[in-house]
């Protein structure tokens, strides 16, 4: 059964500091890794989607790499900025039938200190 | 922009009730889901549907079930509510698996039953 991982469950940093949220994995069968930022009391928004072919997708301040041998994945923030403040989910897709059911870790509380 | 939209952002209802949730997305996309989101034990998948009259159980469909009449709505229903499914309730949509796009989330409903 595919469990995530993602350590630390809270990360507090000052601001402009560039950053790193693991995310880790048990089954290297997978059709993609999402992150996902969510706001307190909201629902998610989608950051990043890599494919199970692919090493990396970047957008922005944010990088996302994937290393499906070792069952990681790194979201990199570069000059971390207040507005970052969130919780970072990452989830995993792992095929089932006509549908890509997504295995969530339970998240990266990050604090931005201005 | 894909707009998934969730009836009702709180919801309070009595122990016993016949409880519905609804979910429009207004993008055409194939396949759409149900998520609860519990603190400590993160997002956990209900129910999902990959096409209209199509539903399929996910990690946890005990005491609920789906309907989804037409593409473009997916409606959660509690039978008989009872404590233990006050949570916050998230509804996402995607493309279809093919399309390896983003799941795009509601804002949640936050049910709790008392």
């Amino acid at each position: 059964k595919q469990e995530v991982t993602q350590i630390p469950a809270a990360l507090s940093v000052p601001e402009g500091e560039n950053l790193v949220l693991n995310c880790s994995f048990t089954d290297s069968a997978i059709y993609n890794l999402q992150w996902f930022r969510q706001d307190p009391g909201k629902g998610l928004t989608s950051l990043l989607l890599i494919q199970s072919s692919q090493r990396e997708q970047t957008s922005g301040r944010l990088n996302a790499s994937l290393d499906k041998s070792s069952g990681r994945s790194t979201l990199y923030i570069a000059a971390s900025q207040p507005g970052d403040s969130a919780t970072y989910l990452c989830a995993v897709g792992a095929p089932s039938g006509n549908t890509g059911k997504l295995i969530f870790g339970q998240g990266t509380t990050l604090q931005v200190k201005p | 922009d894909v707009k998934v939209t969730q009836s009702s952002r709180y919801l309070v209802k009595r122990t016993g009730e016949k409880v519905f949730l609804e979910c429009v997305q207004d993008m055409d996309h194939e396949n759409m889901f149900w998520y609860r989101q519990d603190p400590g034990l993160g997002l956990r998948l209900i129910y999902f549907s990959y096409d209209v009259k199509m539903k399929e159980k996910g990690d946890i469909p005990e005491g609920y079930s789906v309907s989804r009449e037409k593409k473009e709505r997916f409606s959660l229903i509690l039978e008989s509510a009872s404590t233990n499914q006050t949570s916050m309730y998230l509804c996402a949509s995607e493309p279809g698996q093919a399309s390896n796009q983003p799941q795009h989330f509601g804002d949640g409903t936050r049910l709790s039953i008392l």
